[in-house]
């Protein structure tokens, strides 16, 4: 496979379920990302991981956890959402000093119910 | 003040014809400009990067930088159908974080 890989590319998930969104990157990228895409809204940054490190958490709320346990590999864990929480969920990466050039995955597309 | 604007569109422009796409930011700081290009469904594209005033050309598309205004503009000739999309602007501020605008929604008609 190449480029950036999301699964699933869609989730149905009940407010009490725990789920997990999985991306997979295979451009040697040493950063990832993930953001959430509302309608009518600005891409929203959540997480920076650079070397696996988490480097930024734009003040997103507890009940998404995310874990990056190699370059290459980043999850968003999920648990008790909320309904105004679904959205297109996209994964990103580059490199760390070409973090303005970004490769996007094709996104899962969230609903919570 | 939203840090990136754009006008959400649509606009819609006959085959052929150039088409606009206007960005301001408000960080004057800001050092890098970019344009991302998402079809419906997709997951955003970089197509075009900006880094010092004046125009840079790439094909059918111009990007057109102003500091001194805080605007950025992505020119598209010879507009055809498959370029029918949503267009992002994306600015690097002072603190190197890629900030989106809400994007504008482009549709070229036959």
């Amino acid at each position: 496979e190449t480029g950036v890989t999301q699964t699933p590319r869609h989730l149905v998930m009940g407010m009490t379920n725990k789920k997990s969104l999985k991306c997979e990157q295979h451009l040697g990228h040493n950063a990832m990302y993930w953001y959430k895409q509302s309608a009518k809204k600005p891409l929203e940054l959540m997480f920076v991981y650079n070397f696996k490190e988490q480097t930024e958490n734009n003040s997103v709320p507890s009940r998404f956890s995310p874990e990056c346990p190699n370059s290459s590999h980043l999850f968003l864990h999920l648990h008790t959402l909320q309904p105004e929480d679904s959205a297109l969920y996209l994964c990103a990466s580059s490199h760390v000093d070409r973090s303005y050039e970004q490769y996007f995955g094709p996104g899962t597309r969230l609903t919570v119910t | 003040q939203k840090e990136v604007e754009q006008n959400s569109g649509p606009l819609s422009v006959p085959e052929g014809a150039i088409a606009s796409l206007n960005c301001t930011y408000s960080d004057r700081g800001s050092q890098s400009f970019f344009w991302y290009r998402q079809y419906s469904g997709k997951s955003p594209e970089l197509i075009m990067s900006i880094y010092s005033n004046g125009d840079k050309e790439d094909g059918r598309f111009t990007a057109q930088l102003n500091k001194a205004s805080q605007y950025v503009s992505l020119l598209i000739r010879d507009s055809q159908p498959s370029d029918s999309a949503t267009y992002l602007c994306a600015v690097t501020g002072t603190a190197s974080k890629l900030t989106f605008g809400t994007g504008t929604r482009l549709q070229v008609t036959l």
